[in-house]
């Protein structure tokens, strides 16, 4: 089992300010990573796919990046609606699909 | 659009069984893989098992193998989940999600809001 690891486990950040959230795999993973935004009381929301190709939908400051076992999520300008908790998930390895813990996005 | 909406969780004994649903509306459910996920709150999600589009294959992670069960109606654009021989770890919060294959894998780019599990005496 691919074991993700998120870091850090909550960033307190304000609005306008840059987000960098990392993701590391236990093993290479190549760039089979996608992120998902999780608000509360509401479901799950794809960002990226591919490590680093946005959504149908998602707004421009969020970008993805890495391959092998770094991957890295960056929101710029950060808007009031970004903070919330997000997932990184790798698909490489599909028995089992595996998600990181999370790392919690607040407010400073 | 796409909803995807569980149903048929709630509160049950130890060893006993629950039948999850997920009704899909909004695209071809016939198409699609569909995969339930569960989440404890506070923790990261937790990939339960998938069903191919026509139902002709499953998997499931080690931990439910062997007392879950995914089928689908895609005359009924439903999902279910039977859950036999419930553990109080199976306590979660069981989402469906809709799979679209990226190349190697599925990513899930639809989820719904899901149906709270409780495994409790």
């Amino acid at each position: 089992e691919i074991v993700l690891t998120q870091s850090p486990g909550t960033l307190s950040l304000s609005p306008g300010d840059r987000a960098t959230l990392f993701c590391r795999a236990s093993q290479s993973v190549t760039t089979y990573v996608a992120w998902y935004q999780q608000k509360p009381g509401q479901a799950p929301r794809l960002l990226i796919e591919g490590a680093s190709t946005r959504a149908i939908g998602i707004p421009g400051r969020f970008s993805g990046s890495g391959s092998g076992t770094d991957f890295t999520l960056t929101i710029n300008r950060l808007e009031p609606e970004d903070f919330a908790v997000y997932y990184c998930q790798q698909y490489a390895n599909t028995s089992p699909y595996t998600f990181g813990q999370g790392t919690k996005l607040e407010i400073k | 659009q796409v909803q995807l909406v569980e149903s048929g969780g709630g509160v049950v004994q130890p060893g006993r069984s629950l039948r999850l649903s997920c009704a899909a509306s909004g695209f071809p459910f016939s198409g699609y893989a569909m995969h339930w996920v569960r989440q404890v709150p506070g923790k990261g999600p937790e990939w339960v098992g998938f069903i191919w589009f026509d139902g002709s294959n499953q998997d499931y992670a080690d931990s439910v193998k062997g007392r879950f069960t995914i089928s689908r109606d895609n005359s009924k654009n439903t999902l279910y989940l039977q859950m036999n021989s419930l553990r109080d770890e199976d306590t979660a919060v069981y989402h469906c999600a809709r799979g679209v294959e990226n190349v190697v894998g599925d990513i899930f780019d639809y989820w719904g809001l899901g149906t709270l599990v409780t495994v409790s005496s």
